[in-house]
């Protein structure tokens, strides 16, 4: 009940289209959910995240779109750019604060992007 | 503003031999601190995390231990390497959400 799907494991997408990256998860205590960017060598870095409350949050060519009835949320990359080439990992994990080990996120298993020119 | 220092950011050991890896968060007091385990195709893993001093909880039974010494200083040690403990290890800190994550240390055991 804990884990969190990701699909697909990788994507190679022309460069000025659209990436998408779909998530799924099952524990219904779930109530934030961020998307993760990391770079070869790097750290991940949060990149956009969402409450159940919205259907899609948007930042820049960023959007996440959220369905609460189907437990799934997606990442869409407008105008996909090489520079966008990266593994993007989702991740959720419950909101209230229940003491020692709260806000522990969750991962999906990472979905590798290559934008070919 | 708040950051956080993973060092080293390589690190090669032989079988057998101890490690200690470190992490500091700057910019921020009592902040929730995770070790992660990041290997290629599996995402990461968390290994154990930190609500404050001395308070460590372990999420995988495993060759390694962690220890919290001062607020915002959290350790990654094994007395023993295993060759199965190669991996990118990645530190983060959070008050609440998100969680930031530090550079990692790749090591790799041989």
């Amino acid at each position: 009940q804990q884990q969190v799907k990701q699909s697909p494991q990788s994507l190679i997408v022309q460069k000025g289209g659209i990436s998408i990256i779909n998530c799924a998860y099952e524990n219904t205590a779930f109530d934030y959910f961020p998307w993760y960017q990391q770079f070869p060598g790097k750290g991940p870095a949060l990149l956009i995240a969402i409450r159940p409350d919205v259907s899609e949050k948007k930042e820049g060519r960023f959007t996440i779109s959220f369905n609460k009835s189907a437990k799934q949320f997606s990442l869409h990359i407008m105008d996909s750019q090489p520079g966008d080439s990266a593994t993007y990992f989702c991740a959720a994990s419950p909101h209230r604060y229940s003491g020692a080990g709260s806000y522990q996120l969750t991962f999906g298993k990472g979905t590798k992007l290559s934008v070919i020119p | 503003s708040q950051t956080i220092h993973q060092w080293p950011a390589t690190l090669v050991q032989p079988v057998g031999s101890p490690l200690s890896l470190e992490c500091t968060v700057e910019g921020t007091s009592n902040p929730n601190l995770y070790w992660y385990r990041q290997a290629a195709g599996r995402g990461l893993q968390l290994l154990f995390y930190s609500v404050g001093i001395g308070q460590i909880s372990s999420e995988v039974p495993q060759n390694l231990s962690a220890s919290r010494p001062q607020d915002r200083q959290f350790i990654l040690s094994s007395k023993k390497l295993l060759l199965s403990d190669s991996g990118f290890y990645l530190c983060a800190w959070g008050t609440s959400e998100p969680q930031h994550f530090g550079d990692g240390t790749r090591l790799s055991i041989l």
